[in-house]
C-alpha cells in the first residue's frame, strides 16, 4: 500500500502558465517532505522541500504548500519554463526512516 | 559539489545471471541508498547502509544483497537475474546524521535489462 501517492501520471502546461503538481499521504507521522525533478537519463535532484511545521515554502519560481489537515502537499511552479519538463517525485520522511517516495509525474512544458 | 557514480548506463544481463551494480560517492558520506524505479511506482528502497559493513533491508529486498567494504563504494548485488529486476536502478548517498533536510543525492541511474 502506497503511503505517498502521486494521481495524476503527466501534466501538460503552458509555458509562462502555473504548473502545479499533486501529491497526497497517509502517514500523519511524516514530519518532513521533499520534491525531487528528474530529467532523462539523469539522477533524481533535490528542488524544494518543507517541514510539517511549516504550511508553505518558497524558492524563487518554485513553492510548495501542505496541508496537513488533508495530508496534501503540491508544487507550484510559475512561471513555467519548457526546461522544467521533467519527472517529479514527492517524497516524504518520518523522523529517523528513509524517505518514502511516490509514483511519480511527468511535467511537459510547451513552448 | 557532491559526485555519485555508477559503474554501468546501461546493461543487458540473462536471466539467472548474477549481477553486480557499483556505486561510488565522493564526500565521504556515510549513508548509502539502492533504489528501483519503475513507472507508477516511484523509486523504492532496496537496501541502505549507515557504515562500512553495515546493511539494513529496505522495503524491496528479496533477489537482492548488498556490500559496503569502504565507505566510499556501495554494491548492490542480483544473485540470479530474473526478468522482473529489470528495471532502472539507482544509487543515492546522504550526509550522516537526522537532519531536517535529508537530502540525497542521486547517482544516475543504470537502466537493466533482463533477458
Amino acid at each position: 500500500d502506497q503511503q505517498v501517492k502521486q494521481n495524476s501520471p503527466s501534466l501538460s502546461v503552458q509555458e509562462g502558465r502555473i504548473s502545479i503538481l499533486n501529491c497526497d499521504y497517509t502517514n500523519s507521522m511524516f514530519d518532513y517532505f521533499l520534491w525531487y525533478k528528474k530529467y532523462p537519463a539523469e539522477g533524481p535532484t533535490f528542488l524544494i522541500s518543507i517541514s510539517s511545521i511549516k504550511d508553505k515554502n518558497e524558492d524563487g519560481r518554485f513553492t510548495v504548500f501542505l496541508n496537513k489537515s488533508a495530508k496534501h502537499l503540491s508544487l507550484h511552479i510559475v512561471p513555467s519554463q519548457p526546461g522544467d519538463s521533467a519527472v517529479y517525485f514527492c517524497a516524504a520522511r518520518e523522523a529517523g526512516n528513509m524517505l518514502t517516495f511516490g509514483g511519480g509525474t511527468r511535467l511537459m512544458v510547451k513552448p | 559539489d557532491v559526485k555519485v557514480t555508477q559503474s554501468s548506463r546501461y546493461l543487458v544481463k540473462r536471466t539467472g545471471e548474477k549481477v553486480f551494480l557499483e556505486c561510488v560517492q565522493d564526500m565521504d558520506h556515510e549513508n548509502m541508498f539502492w533504489y528501483r524505479q519503475d513507472p507508477g511506482l516511484g523509486l523504492r528502497l532496496i537496501y541502505f547502509s549507515y557504515d562500512v559493513k553495515m546493511k539494513e533491508k529496505g522495503d524491496i529486498p528479496e533477489g537482492y544483497s548488498v556490500s559496503r567494504e569502504k565507505k566510499e563504494r556501495f554494491s548492490l548485488i542480483l544473485e540470479s537475474a530474473s526478468t522482473n529486476q529489470t528495471s532502472m536502478y539507482l544509487c543515492a548517498s546522504r550526509p550522516p546524521g537526522l537532519t531536517s533536510t535529508d537530502t540525497q543525492y542521486f547517482g544516475p541511474g543504470t537502466r537493466l535489462t533482463v533477458l
